[in-house]
């Protein structure tokens, strides 16, 4: 079974550009989740999608980050414009029916 | 305050070492999971656990609700084991579609000598 992918695995941008990632999560999971984990610290939920319907984005910083899973099945997380302080890993995540979750490799993103 | 605190926050060990991380939580909860974090980001699902004990090669994760307490052991601590080790909880008073969010600990990160 093929995991959680995710691209690019690392990006380096200037502040104030924009840049998107992608996720494609396990077949058949309905729920998957964008995280973004900064340097030292546990993983933020940013938002979590069930099918291509919103669940709960109340931590995702809705002036410059925006999420969409159009299909259901695969998902984007962008942010325009880049801040310094967005620099960390993007973690993408998906689960089927329990509390499990599967995590993807993550992106790296550096923000200068 | 966060919900799940974990400690110690950093650890060194010689090969060889039995290795204890423990996580604490102050709410109630459906489950919990340890999860493993090498560089470079992915994380990897170690154990999940609702009450007692499991054993999985040379990892031991226990869980204590009424101290609402859980540890992950490591018995013969090898270099390949180094890693950031993160505890997460599934909380139990939730609405049905958010019950599976985890809420994290910031993590152990452990560093296994030669």
């Amino acid at each position: 079974e093929a995991g959680v992918a995710q691209s690019p695995r690392y990006k380096i941008i200037e502040k104030r550009q924009s840049v998107a990632f992608w996720c494609n999560p396990i077949s058949g999971h309905a729920t998957l989740y964008w995280y973004q984990q900064i340097l030292g610290q546990g993983p933020k939920l940013l938002i979590q999608f069930q099918n291509n319907g919103v669940v709960d984005d109340s931590q995702l910083p809705k002036d410059r980050f925006s999420a969409e899973r159009l299909k259901g099945v695969d998902s984007t997380l962008k942010i325009q414009p880049a801040k310094l302080e967005d620099s960390a890993v993007y973690l993408c995540a998906s689960s089927f029916q329990s509390y499990e979750q599967y995590f993807g490799p993550g992106t790296r993103l550096t923000v200068t | 305050k966060n919900e799940v605190e974990q400690s110690p926050q950093n650890l060194t060990a010689q090969e060889g070492e039995f290795i204890t991380i423990n996580c604490s939580y102050s709410v109630g909860i459906s489950a919990l999971h340890w999860l493993q974090q090498h560089p470079g980001g992915g994380i990897v699902s170690l154990f999940m656990l609702s009450s007692g004990k499991k054993k999985h090669g040379r990892l031991i994760a226990t869980i204590n609700i009424q101290e609402k307490h859980s540890s992950l052991h490591i018995t013969a601590s090898h270099p390949r084991d180094s890693a950031v080790y993160i505890c997460a909880v599934n909380l139990s008073v939730e609405a049905p579609d958010t019950g599976n969010q985890f809420y994290f600990g910031t993590g152990t990160s452990l560093t296994v000598i030669p």
